[in-house]
């Protein structure tokens, strides 16, 4: 079936670095752009990065902007998620995210793994 | 960036009530607006894409409108697996962002 399995959370210490994997099986990974979005304990979701299908683009929010690298792997249906002095506030179940359209103009995020915690504390 | 704010935060209802959910962005984002559905522990769900098209499988009873700046998800008879939380996107910028969340509880 289609699915996304998030993999690499745990706990960090403040400063340090934490890459975060994400499996793609079911489907055909190369033509959709994917996203990375966190959500802390407790609180709203908030959309951190987006990579092109060809991972040409990218984008990032302003809160990660500078400290953490999206990739991916085309050849092995992974996206991934660098994470770099990491924060605090930088703790957060973190999902990848399909981007539905292809060519399409109606992104929107249509598939979702089960979330990876990332846990930043000394 | 695009602030996006929801109205309520909150709110409790009936099972059968008729539940709105507004959403409000800070420039027009000419429809590019998501509607996604949360429960506890879990993922969340796509409802409603470019603001009015139903994703497949979603219940017919979840209906999505508006333009411009203002945007409405709309649940026609509130169902016992519909409490939970549920957001706004835009996507119409490539910084995109989410509303703060709706919860709607059991009265």
């Amino acid at each position: 079936q289609v699915q996304l399995v998030e993999s690499g959370g745990g706990v960090v210490q403040p400063g340090r670095s934490l890459r975060l994997s994400c499996a793609a099986s079911g489907f055909t990974f190369s033509p959709y752009a994917m996203h990375w979005v966190r959500q802390a304990p407790g609180k709203g979701l908030e959309w951190a990065a987006v990579i092109s299908d060809d991972g040409s683009k990218k984008y990032y929010a302003d809160s990660v902007k500078g400290r953490f690298s999206i990739s991916r792997d085309n050849s092995k249906s992974t996206l991934y998620l660098q994470m770099n002095s990491l924060r605090a506030e930088d703790t957060a179940v973190y999902y990848c995210a399909r981007d539905q359209a292809i060519n399409s103009g109606e992104n929107a995020f249509d598939i979702w793994g089960q979330g990876t915690m990332v846990t930043v504390s000394s | 960036d695009i602030q996006m704010t929801q109205s309520p935060s909150s709110l409790s209802a009936s099972v059968g009530d008729r539940v709105t959910i507004t959403c409000r962005a800070s420039q027009s984002i000419s429809n590019y607006l998501n509607w996604y559905q949360q429960k506890p522990g879990k993922a969340p769900k796509l409802l409603i894409y470019a603001a009015s098209s139903l994703q497949s499988g979603v219940p017919s009873r979840f209906s999505g409108s508006g333009s411009g700046t203002d945007y409405t998800l709309t649940i026609s008879s509130l169902q016992p697996e519909d409490f939970a939380t549920y957001y706004c996107q835009q996507s119409y910028s490539s910084l995109w962002t989410f509303g703060q969340g709706t919860n709607v509880e059991i009265k």
